[in-house]
């Protein structure tokens, strides 16, 4: 059973466009919602969180939005640059406080 | 460099053999998590250690056991290895119980022969 679910594997887009990655859950119980970037050959690496009682939070070029009631929260990268190209996990935090992953979403961003 | 280390980064052994994976936290944090990434999934969760003390146990099979030091570094076991015990080895801190964000590191990949 997956309860935190990320439908596209991969997603292409334009330099200097946007990048929307998307995530759903199934588990209303999540109070905590994280982001994370992965290189290969590295760990993921924090990027922006959210709270369950926010609806958006903003960093730089990143923001993420909630919709609790969709049970979905989604990541806008803007502009979209080269390096962001990576692989995306969307996670969701338990009341123990271990995480519990999207299998990810592989972002191509093209000069 | 998230300043969390894991040793080794890779570690090459057969079916029914032992390994240690080993994993330092960042300075000041408390809390040590393992999570397992397989080929095409997403990482999951095995089992959270806080200041010593077993704290939340997730997908952890039996053969596999953890435990965490005085020193605060930690020590995955994996015994009696299967084929399908191939993955990718996360160890990730924070510095309470709960708190985010979890800073993990590279990872140690184990392969099976």
């Amino acid at each position: 059973d997956q309860q935190v679910k990320q439908n596209s594997p991969s997603l292409s887009v334009q330099e200097g466009r946007i990048s929307i990655l998307n995530c759903d859950y199934t588990n209303s119980m999540f109070d905590y919602f994280l982001w994370y970037k992965k290189y290969p050959a590295e760990g993921p690496t924090f990027l922006i969180s959210i709270s369950s009682i926010k609806d958006k939070n903003e960093d730089g070029r990143f923001t993420v939005f909630l919709n609790k009631s969709a049970k979905h929260l989604s990541l806008h990268i803007v502009p979209s640059q080269p390096g962001d190209s990576a692989v995306y996990f969307c996670a969701a935090r338990r009341s123990q406080g271990n995480l519990i992953f999207g299998k990810g979403t592989k972002l191509s961003v093209k000069p | 460099d998230s300043g969390v280390t894991q040793t080794p980064k890779h570690l090459i052994t057969a079916t029914g053999q032992r390994v240690t994976l080993r994993c330092s936290p960042r300075s000041g944090d408390l809390s040590v998590y393992w999570y397992q990434q397989s080929l095409d999934q997403g990482l999951q969760f095995l089992i959270h250690y806080y200041n010593g003390e077993e704290r939340a146990k997730g997908n952890i099979l039996e053969r596999f056991s953890a435990q965490q030091f005085p020193d605060l570094h930690s020590e995955l076991n994996l015994s009696s290895l299967e084929l399908g015990d191939s993955a990718l080895y996360f160890c990730a801190s924070s510095p309470r119980t709960g708190g985010q964000p979890q800073h993990f590191g590279d990872g140690t990949r184990l392969s099976i022969l």
